[in-house]
This record gives structure tokens, C-alpha cells and sequence, in this order.
């Protein structure tokens, strides 16, 4: 069945960058995401990408994608307290349902 | 339009008895997904519609629980002689499938306690 891996904590000092690693199962996956969540808060999307692309720069995230290994990752520059939470990389199946990590709960220290 | 709703928002009840709880997806959207998210794990799909017709269930969806959409806009989920394993958060998510890259929008969800 379809499993996707995330490690289960990092922690960050304000201003570092934090990368977040991710892997998935399913290499017929056309479209890879990540989603933030914040206590009490449902899931918002923060990016995604395309299968056949291997980077997407959005503003301070930055997705990578090795397709070979089926790794992806997001990197986040200059992070602020406000980006502590819980970020899920999703992979999609057909009729985009979409199967989940477990999370990495970042927590960003002043 | 505000997103995706969902109520209650939280629900205790005791093992045994029966929940319902309602998704109101964004208007436009053709898909509506439910998902379940227990404590310190990521969501899990549970079912989709696509308009009023419901395409795929996960083996998760036991018989106690049943989900519809009868007009092809809100959705209920059913879950009948609840047990405490049920306890978790559901969510709903809403999409346009257009046949290229859509985006799902996650309500809040409905925080579920059996007791």
C-alpha cells in the first residue's frame, strides 16, 4: 500500500532556514504537496509541485523533487515564529485523493 | 463564500450512540472528500464524491460508518454505534476537477470524543 515518510520533529532558530524531508510510494503521483497546520486550524496548502518538475521557488519555500528516489523536500528560508506547526507532504492518487505523512512539527526558536 | 464548513465543530458522545456530522463544501465544487486524522498522525482518506455519486471508500469505512451527498452539494457522515477508536478529527475538503492541477480546501473539521 501507499506510505509516506516524514521525520517527526525539527526545531529551528529564527532566521535559519529549515528543510523538511519527505518520502512517498507512489511514482504515478502527478502532483506532490505540502500543507501547514496550525493548532485549531484545518490544513492550508503551501505549495505544490508537478511530477516532472524537479524545483519550485515560491517567495521563502523552495520544493524539491527527486523523482529517482521519490524524495521531496521543502526548504524554508528566513523562518519565523509563525511558520511553527505541522507540515504534511501528500502525495496524489487517481480522482486526486490525497495519502499523507505523518507530519514534522516544526518549532522555530527566538 | 468562506470556504468549506463543517459542524459540529466538536462532538462528545458515548460509545454506542450514533453521529452525524455535516460538510458544507464551497459552492462551485464538484469533488468533496472526507478524511480522518487521529492524534499525531497525518489525515487519511476515507471517501470522495464526485457530484451526488460516491467514487471510492477506503477499506477504513467500516460498515458502522456511511457518508452522502444527496444533491450533489452538502454531505453528511454517518458514523452508527460509535466506539472509542473512532475518536479523531474529520475533515472535509472540497475541489473543482477540471482534469488538470486542482486545489483541495480543508474545512476545520469536526473534533469527534467517544466516551
Amino acid at each position: 500500500g501507499e506510505d509516506v515518510e516524514q521525520s517527526l520533529f525539527l526545531s529551528v532558530r529564527e532566521g535559519d532556514s529549515s528543510v523538511i524531508n519527505c518520502t512517498y510510494t507512489d511514482s504515478s503521483s502527478t502532483y506532490l504537496y505540502w500543507y501547514k497546520q496550525e493548532p485549531g486550524a484545518g490544513l492550508q496548502l503551501l505549495t505544490y509541485i508537478f511530477s516532472n518538475m524537479d524545483m519550485k521557488q515560491d517567495q521563502r519555500l523552495t520544493v524539491l523533487l527527486n523523482k529517482k528516489d521519490k524524495h521531496l523536500s521543502l526548504r524554508i528560508a528566513d523562518t519565523q515564529t509563525g511558520d511553527s506547526a505541522i507540515y504534511f507532504c501528500a502525495e496524489e492518487a487517481a480522482g486526486n485523493k490525497l495519502t499523507f505523512g505523518g507530519g514534522t512539527r516544526v518549532l522555530v526558536k527566538p | 463564500d468562506t470556504g468549506v464548513s463543517q459542524n459540529p465543530r466538536h462532538k462528545i458522545t458515548k460509545r454506542g450512540q450514533n453521529v452525524t456530522f455535516r460538510c458544507d463544501p464551497i459552492s462551485e465544487h464538484n469533488r468533496l472528500y472526507w478524511y480522518r486524522q487521529t492524534l499525531g498522525q497525518g489525515p487519511e482518506f476515507l471517501t470522495y464524491f464526485q457530484n451526488e455519486a460516491q467514487l471510492e471508500k477506503s477499506r477504513l469505512l467500516s460498515d458502522r460508518f456511511s457518508a452522502e451527498r444527496p444533491k450533489g452539494s452538502f454531505s453528511t457522515l454517518e458514523i452508527q454505534r460509535t466506539e472509542q477508536g473512532d475518536s479523531a478529527m474529520y475533515l472535509c475538503a472540497s475541489s473543482l476537477s477540471t482534469g488538470l492541477y486542482t486545489e483541495a480546501f480543508f474545512g476545520q473539521g469536526t473534533r469527534l470524543t467517544v466516551v
